[in-house]
């Protein structure tokens, strides 16, 4: 069974430095990873996707990921943080057992940017 | 831009009361899906519906639960008699095709509170 494990429940930078949210995966498969942002009374919008091209991803709002096999890793970066960067961050895997979209999330990252 | 849409946003409801969640997909997307999150739990996964009938369901999608999509445009969840339990936010998420790497659409969410 596929599953994600986001390290760290909230993270707290300061404008300008960077950021760095962690989550490993496991899967018995070829992963795909996604990591998703969910700001507060808005819905989960997709910052960036894995799915076996390049490891290294770019995102919207000058984030990306590394995807890492070795190291079941797919962190996400910024190198510098903004205010609206404050938000609930999700790192997700898709689950090809299926055949259908179907999505694993992590427990969830809170990001808090201070001035 | 296209984006899902959930309404209503915030609906408040007593035990054993039957609810209907509602939702629009974008126009040209064929998979449809609910999501939940309880209050500091993982978003899961719910269920997945395509060509009129369910795709999959998770153990959580019991004879309680069911989905429609009545007319060209909406997509529902009902759930016929609400328990405490039920209370959590409910996203839907449509996507154009499937399978590992298709970027889901959510909407921002329905906040349900089951009294």
């Amino acid at each position: 069974a596929q599953s994600v494990t986001q390290l760290d429940s909230h993270v707290s930078v300061s404008e300008g430095t960077p950021v760095l949210l962690r989550c490993n995966y496991s899967s018995s498969y070829s992963p795909s990873l996604f990591w998703y942002v969910q700001h507060p009374n808005k819905g989960l919008q997709l910052l960036l996707k894995y799915t076996s091209a390049a490891t290294l991803v770019k995102g919207i709002n000058g984030f990306e990921a590394e995807f890492k096999k070795s190291e079941t890793s797919f962190h996400l970066t910024k190198p510098s943080a903004h205010m609206s960067d404050a938000a609930e961050y999700f790192c997700v895997v898709s689950d090809p057992n299926t055949g259908f979209q179907k999505l694993v999330f992590g427990t969830g990252t809170r990001l808090l940017v201070s001035p | 831009e296209p984006e899902v849409t959930q309404t209503p946003s915030h609906q408040v409801t007593q035990m054993g009361q039957e609810v209907i969640l509602r939702c629009v997909p974008i126009s040209n997307h064929l998979y449809f899906y609910w999501y939940r999150q309880i209050l500091g739990q993982k978003v899961e996964f719910l269920v997945s519906f395509y060509n009129n009938e369910i795709s999959e369901k998770s153990e959580i999608f019991d004879d309680q639960f069911s989905v429609e999509r009545p007319d060209g445009s909406n997509f529902t969840l009902k759930i016929r008699s609400t328990k405490l339990e039920d209370s959590a936010m409910y996203f839907c998420a449509s996507s154009e095709t499937t399978g590992s790497g298709t970027e889901a659409f959510f909407g921002q969410g329905t906040r349900l509170t089951v009294v």
